[in-house]
């Protein structure tokens, strides 16, 4: 089955910075990759996702990008601010419907 | 659109009693739900696929005959944690499939279990 590892596991950065985010995965039949937020307590929020016909998908601050040959995808955040402290969790699923395997999250902090 | 409810949000029961907790797409069908456990600050770790009319799927570990998953409809599946034992404390959250977004799937808000 899917296995996803995701690195670093706590992330500090300055307000301003970017922030980067890496996960790999291990299932050449996936082709659905979302990244959410997650924050105390409460549901995963989706922030972006990627599928794998595409490389790279930005939204604002936001950005991922994608390496099918290399089994990788990652997160980056520029312009951090306070806000975006939070646990960050990449997943991975394929097409056929099967269940979301997560990373084990990345604890983001940004400090002002 | 894409909302999903949980109910209940907590709850708090005994050793040796069962709880269940309920999951429902509210505006979209879902043949397939999904339950998750997870634990203070770890990953969400998936527990079975559900899908409607049929037995649950569940993951290596996870014993099907305590954590009892019904999907009788295509807006509810259930998940019932008999005997409950302090160890089962948990967060636990069901997300869903929109069948007609390849993909992407919708959680639940999640529901605290706590056994004492």
């Amino acid at each position: 089955g899917e296995n996803v590892e995701q690195h670093p596991s706590t992330l500090s950065v300055q307000e301003g910075d970017s922030a980067v985010i890496k996960c790999t995965y291990s299932d050449s039949a996936s082709n659905y990759f979302p990244w959410y937020k997650q924050e105390l307590g409460k549901r995963p929020q989706l922030i972006i996702d990627i599928r794998s016909n595409v490389g790279e998908k930005k939204d604002q601050r936001i950005a991922v990008t994608l390496n099918k040959t290399a089994k990788h995808f990652s997160l980056h955040i520029t312009e951090t601010q306070p806000e975006d402290s939070a646990v960050y969790f990449c997943a991975a699923s394929s097409q056929a419907g099967t269940a979301l395997i997560f990373g084990k999250g990345t604890t983001l902090s940004v400090s002002s | 659109g894409a909302v999903v409810s949980q109910h209940p949000s907590w709850v708090i029961c005994k050793s040796g009693t069962s709880v269940k907790i309920e999951c429902r797409s509210l505006d979209f069908q879902a043949t397939t739900m999904f339950w998750y456990r997870q634990f203070p600050k770890q990953s969400l770790m998936l527990m079975a696929t559900s899908n409607e009319g049929s037995k649950a799927t569940y993951e290596q570990g996870v014993e099907k005959d305590k954590f009892l998953i019904n999907h009788a409809s295509l807006t509810l599946s259930t998940l019932t944690v008999t005997s409950a034992h302090p160890e089962d404390s948990s967060f636990y959250i069901c997300s869903a499939r929109d069948a007609d977004r390849v993909g992407e799937q919708y959680f639940g808000p999640g529901t605290r279990l706590t056994v004492t």
